[in-house]
């Protein structure tokens, strides 16, 4: 069963623009972390954020947010006034008891932002 | 260096070869993981280590695959009669210690082509 959904396949939008990759999960542990990372055209998975499942405060790095909401079990990840640099595929991953921890990826959301 | 290192990089072998791919992770983690991810989709776990020994391996697809990591540091992925379903990137992963409030750092993967 897929524990991950990132329904958005690809994403198109132009420099300066703010876009949201959905996330949805699945999980009946109530203790789980969900991650974002990003791959770039290099291949190499760079983490971007954890947050456990007790702590759904919204979370600001720079341009980045993430919004948590367990009502809707849903870890949405916004990008404010994107970029070039920003082009690359976003994976959401969750990560509980019942998978030992290891990370259950989603399929990805491709990214392209255009000068 | 201060990441997780696999090699090699690329790795082209004829169908029905052996082919051994390995890691290196990042200085002082403990645990260790290996992911596939093929085109167009999100790594897939495969099996992770907590030290000398495998703590679950039921991501491996089959008895074709096999990893090792018998010092609790270097990890080697061996895959025997290589067919060409195996192509795909094979990344390497590591983390302080298992649970999930623990960071998992990937390496650049190693790309595996079967001719």
């Amino acid at each position: 069963a897929q524990k991950v959904t990132q329904a958005q396949t690809e994403i198109s939008v132009v420099e300066k623009e703010d876009v949201t990759l959905d996330c949805v999960y699945e999980t009946r542990d109530t203790t789980y972390y969900l991650f974002w990372y990003k791959q770039p055209p290099s291949g190499e998975l760079v983490f971007l954020i954890r947050r456990n499942s007790f702590d759904e405060q919204n979370e600001i790095s720079g341009r980045y947010s993430w919004n948590f909401q367990k009502s809707t079990s849903s870890f949405n990840f916004t990008i404010t006034a994107s970029q070039v640099v920003d082009s690359a595929v976003y994976f959401c991953a969750l990560s509980d008891l019942n998978s030992g921890y290891a990370l259950n990826f989603g399929k990805g959301t491709s990214l392209l932002v255009t000068p | 260096g201060a990441g997780v290192s696999q090699t090699p990089s690329n790795k082209v072998t004829e169908k029905g070869k052996y082919v051994e791919l390995r890691c290196d992770p990042i200085s002082g983690h403990t645990a260790l993981y290996w992911y596939r991810q093929s085109l167009g989709q999100g790594p897939e776990f495969l099996i992770y280590f907590q030290g000398t020994g495998a703590a679950d391996d039921s991501g491996l697809p089959n008895d074709r695959f096999f990893a090792v990591r018998p010092e609790g540091s270097v990890s080697t992925l061996k895959i025997q009669r290589t067919e060409r379903g195996d192509s795909a990137v094979y990344l390497c992963a590591s983390s302080p210690g298992t649970g999930g409030g623990n960071t998992i750092y990937f390496g650049e993967g190693s790309w595996l082509t079967v001719v």
